[in-house]
């Protein structure tokens, strides 16, 4: 159980490009979904917390017009990074938790974005 | 300001030996500890440790919350090279909807 499923895993794109990536929960309810980038060697770093029906609340540092998050329904939440660029080149991870108190982030398996 | 602190940050070690990772934290309104192991793609859920001194534990890996001195360990024996990954510690809080503060992670390497 608590499977995370996270689309597309890899990504090559030019600069200027927006990339939408997909976290979908399979077997569970996800009130909260989390995304997270991590750098090579480094552990992961949250960019914005999601809750189903709201907007989400982004980290310190991180540009909300740039990284759009979108929780529409219980088992699916988008991150589209718009006008994408080099540096935005990343791992970008999602998880998601159920409401109930006392439950983990499940992690989907990640994408990995190259802006050429 | 919330920490957790990893040790050690590397280790290696031949198929066999037992290792024992360590995790201290200091954050206010505790919640859990969360343990993760990393391969190549993204964590995938090991423990979750609630109350201090009840053992955890999964086939050959355990692990223990000591809240009072606000340290976890996770200790895998017999290891496998598969056991080779990070290994991540990571505490919620009461007051942080949810939100985990990770550590640096543990990279394991088991050698045959």
């Amino acid at each position: 159980g608590a499977v995370v499923s996270q689309h597309p895993s890899r990504v090559i794109c030019k600069s200027g490009t927006s990339v939408k990536i997909e976290c979908r929960s399979l077997d569970f309810q996800a009130t909260t979904m989390f995304w997270y980038r991590q750098f090579p060697k480094q552990s992961l770093m949250l960019m914005a917390t999601s809750n189903e029906g709201s907007k989400a609340t982004y980290e310190q540092g991180v540009e909300k017009d740039k990284f759009l998050i979108n929780h529409a329904s219980l088992t699916l939440s988008t991150l589209t990074v718009t006008s994408a660029h080099p540096e935005d080149s990343s791992f970008y991870i999602c998880s998601a938790r159920s409401g109930t108190i006392y439950q983990p982030q499940h992690f989907g398996d990640g994408t990995r974005l190259s802006i050429l | 300001e919330d920490k957790v602190v990893q040790s050690p940050l590397s280790l290696v070690v031949h198929e066999g030996d037992t290792v024992t990772l360590n995790c201290s934290y200091e954050v206010t309104n505790f919640r859990s500890l969360l343990w993760y192991k990393q391969e190549k793609k993204a964590p995938t859920f090991l423990f979750m440790l609630t109350s201090s001194g009840i053992e955890k534990k999964s086939g050959r890996l355990s692990s223990i919350l000591d809240k009072k001195e606000l340290f976890s360990i996770l200790n895998i024996t017999a290891t496998q090279t598969g056991d080779s990954a990070i290994y991540l510690c990571a505490v919620e809080k009461e007051t942080s909807g949810s939100r985990l503060t990770f550590g640096e992670g543990t990279q394991l390497t088991v050698n045959p």
